[in-house]
């Protein structure tokens, strides 16, 4: 079964730009979230798409958002881009049911911007 | 809110044992999960446990919880330099579907 998947690898940017970043799911997973990982603040929560509808949202500025397709797959879209949006964002699937359920993360996308 | 504390750095000699630390807040925790990322990849899931079990072992790995303290625990035996990572333990709360990281655990494994 082929793992979740994350394009690009790697993005440069510019302040002000905007960034959409892809992730598809392994089969079968409905479930997709999204993690902001920076060295200061760890791991963050963005968001968690199930069946197309967000189900759960982390404490984000409304210039990160996504959305999620019929096949499970998600984007994740960043507006007007700042320096402190430099980070490693990760993508997690997952059945999405409670038991057990646990996520399954791709390689992520590493953005810069300068 | 709901939270997860761990360490944020151990050190071992290779071909002992490690023992990473993590408490949680959440009494409404169902599963409680460890992952691992090494440099420049993604979380890879080690192994979980549901939360009415005191221990799991799964090969060099043992998971002990302690419920009424709400502390979590991962051991792993012979601890080899290739278990030099960052590990997380998280937990996702009944009803919500949210998972809740910690800060994660930097292991370096001294050879």
């Amino acid at each position: 079964k082929a793992g979740v998947t994350q394009t690009p690898r790697y993005l440069i940017k510019t302040r002000g730009q905007q960034v959409t970043l892809s992730c598809s799911p392994i089969s079968g997973h409905r479930s997709v979230s999204w993690y902001q990982q920076t060295p200061g603040q760890g791991l963050q929560f963005l968001f968690e798409y199930f069946s197309e509808t967000q189900r759960n949202k982390g404490n984000f500025p409304g210039r990160f958002s996504g959305r999620q397709f019929s096949n499970s797959r998600s984007e994740m879209n960043v507006s007007t881009l700042e320096l402190g949006d430099s980070a490693l964002y990760l993508c997690a699937s997952s059945l999405g049911t409670q038991s057990p359920s646990p996520l399954h993360f791709g390689n992520g996308t590493r953005l810069t911007v300068t | 809110g709901e939270d997860v504390e761990q360490s944020l750095f151990l050190s071992v000699r290779e071909g002992d044992s490690s023992v990473i630390n993590c408490t949680y807040t959440d009494s409404s925790s169902t599963y409680l999960y460890w992952y691992k990322q090494e440099p420049g990849a993604g979380l890879q899931l080690l192994t979980y446990i549901f939360s009415n079990m005191d221990m799991k072992q799964d090969q060099r790995l043992t998971v002990l919880l302690n419920k009424k303290d709400k502390h979590l625990s991962l051991r792993i035996a012979d601890t080899q330099t290739g278990d030099s990572a960052i590990y997380f333990c998280a937990d996702i709360s009944l009803g919500t579907y949210k998972y809740i990281f910690g800060t994660g655990t930097r292991l370096k494994v001294l050879a």
